[in-house]
């Protein structure tokens, strides 16, 4: 299993700020993810994250909307650029489990209110 | 491509019934499948996974079954309590190193 820590654990920001989302993970991974969950709807994949490499964004997110940093194997963080209404959403981090397995491990989400 | 998707949307029952949720995919050519439990406003807690090999998963009293020709999975509640009341989602992994593919979800209400 992982343990993962995600801070803030929701905020509410205005039209045009960012905002920077950290998840620590409780043990060494190679591979981070990124979800978005909108009101109502169920996860999307943003990125995915690597250990000294550029994030791999998916079809219809872009690094300059949501740019990535992965410093080392334990820590990432997900910027939300120029944030607008829309991007009120529950952002969640994610690793796959030790073991092989490939069970995915969730952390508590953060919950952003954009006015 | 994979797509999943959850029947039904959202359900409510009397505390102790026993409950069905299902899942279905429309590519029976998957890694893994996996049951997450989501309370509002939270992160998703893993319920249930079930590799490709594997017709079925127990954990206390949740079952989940997986029928891959058929393009199923069905999660089983037994003894349904009022602390079951969640958001259950499926997600299927195509293949390995493929990122998961998400269903809609089912929220469930059990009523004291």
């Amino acid at each position: 299993s992982a343990v993962i820590s995600q801070k803030p654990s929701r905020d509410i920001c205005q039209r045009g700020t960012s905002l920077t989302i950290q998840c620590q993970v409780d043990s060494q991974v190679t591979m981070m993810f990124w979800y978005r969950q909108q009101p109502g709807q169920s996860l999307t994949l943003i990125a995915t994250a690597n250990q000294g490499s550029e994030a791999t964004y998916e079809s219809g997110f872009v690094i300059d909307k949501f740019p990535i940093s992965r410093p080392n194997l334990t820590f990432s963080t997900l910027t939300v650029s120029n944030m607008s209404p829309e991007d009120s959403s529950i952002y969640l981090c994610s690793v796959e489990g030790t073991g092989n397995t490939g069970e995915l491990f969730f952390g508590e989400g953060s919950r952003l209110t954009v006015l | 491509k994979q797509e999943v998707t959850q029947i039904p949307a959202a359900l409510s029952v009397p505390e102790g019934e026993n409950l069905v949720l299902n899942c279905s995919f429309t590519d029976s050519a998957i890694y893994n499948l996996q049951w997450f439990r989501q309370d509002p406003g939270k992160g998703l807690t893993s319920l249930l996974l079930i590799q490709s090999s594997q017709r079925e998963q127990t954990s206390g009293r949740l079952n989940a079954s997986l029928d891959k020709s058929s393009g199923r999975s069905t999660l089983y509640i037994a003894a349904s309590q009022p602390g079951d009341s969640a958001t259950y989602l499926c997600a299927v992994r195509p293949g390995y190193g493929q990122n998961f593919v998400f269903g809609p979800g089912t929220r469930l209400s059990v009523l004291p």
